[in-house]
């Protein structure tokens, strides 16, 4: 089982609607959670921290399940922008830190 | 405040050659990530360093591929006798490493190519 798993994807949506990324990380003992989002030939950039008590930043809202091991991301509104790779990150045990492999987010006109 | 600085940002090296990455990490970060990402994949994790000290080197292939972060200047890869298969996006990362923030924030990347 890898450390961190996504979504395979891609997920293909119409601008304006709602769509909800999952991840589920398998080290009970990991500590920090986030959220990157990557451009196609661009290095990732943050998008947010996840916290215990989930949190929202604009149309994004993160959220943390320890219990289930697993972080969900939720974009609503979508736009074209949007458009892009997003990457759940872990870190365990310390600084080691797992990347997820990434669910590619199309939205269209 | 300048962000994560990587140079070059693209570089060329025939087989057998030597290429050396470099990394300056944000102002107030003393930790330095280094990944790799091939083309349509994910970034792989290579290394994990403080000033001086290689903390983790878990990701590194055993041969060829070396890693440092003196105490001046700029955290270095070296990758060599480059083989075809090493071309890649190398990205550097950097945190503040303390408890309360363990978030990493990335350079641009350097783009390897081996002809």
């Amino acid at each position: 089982r890898k450390e961190v798993e996504q979504d395979p994807g891609p997920f293909n949506v119409p601008e304006g609607a709602t769509v909800a990324f999952n991840c589920t990380y398998s080290n009970s003992a990991s500590q920090s959670f986030f959220w990157y989002r990557q451009d196609c030939r661009k290095e990732p950039k943050l998008l947010m921290s996840v916290y215990s008590s989930g949190n929202e930043d604009g149309r994004f809202t993160a959220q943390l399940n320890r219990a289930s091991q697993y972080i969900s991301l939720l974009i609503r509104d979508s736009k074209l922008s949007d458009s892009a790779t997003y990457l759940c990150v872990v870190n365990s045990s310390g600084f080691k830190t797992i990347f997820g492999a990434g669910t590619r987010l199309f939205v269209k006109a | 405040n300048a962000g994560v600085m990587q140079n070059p940002r693209h570089l060329v090296r025939r087989r057998g050659q030597e290429a050396r990455l470099r990394c300056s990490p944000m102002k107030g970060h003393s930790h330095v990530y280094w990944y790799r990402q091939l083309p349509e994949e994910g970034l792989k994790f290579m290394v994990y360093l403080q000033k001086e000290n290689i903390i983790d080197e878990s990701g590194m292939p055993k041969e060829r591929f070396s890693a440092e972060f003196p105490k001046e200047g700029p955290s270095i890869l070296r990758i060599q006798q480059v083989v075809r298969g090493d071309s890649a996006a190398y990205f550097c990362a950097s945190s503040r490493g303390t408890v309360d923030s363990y978030e990493q924030y990335f350079g641009p990347g350097t783009r390897l190519t081996v002809t």
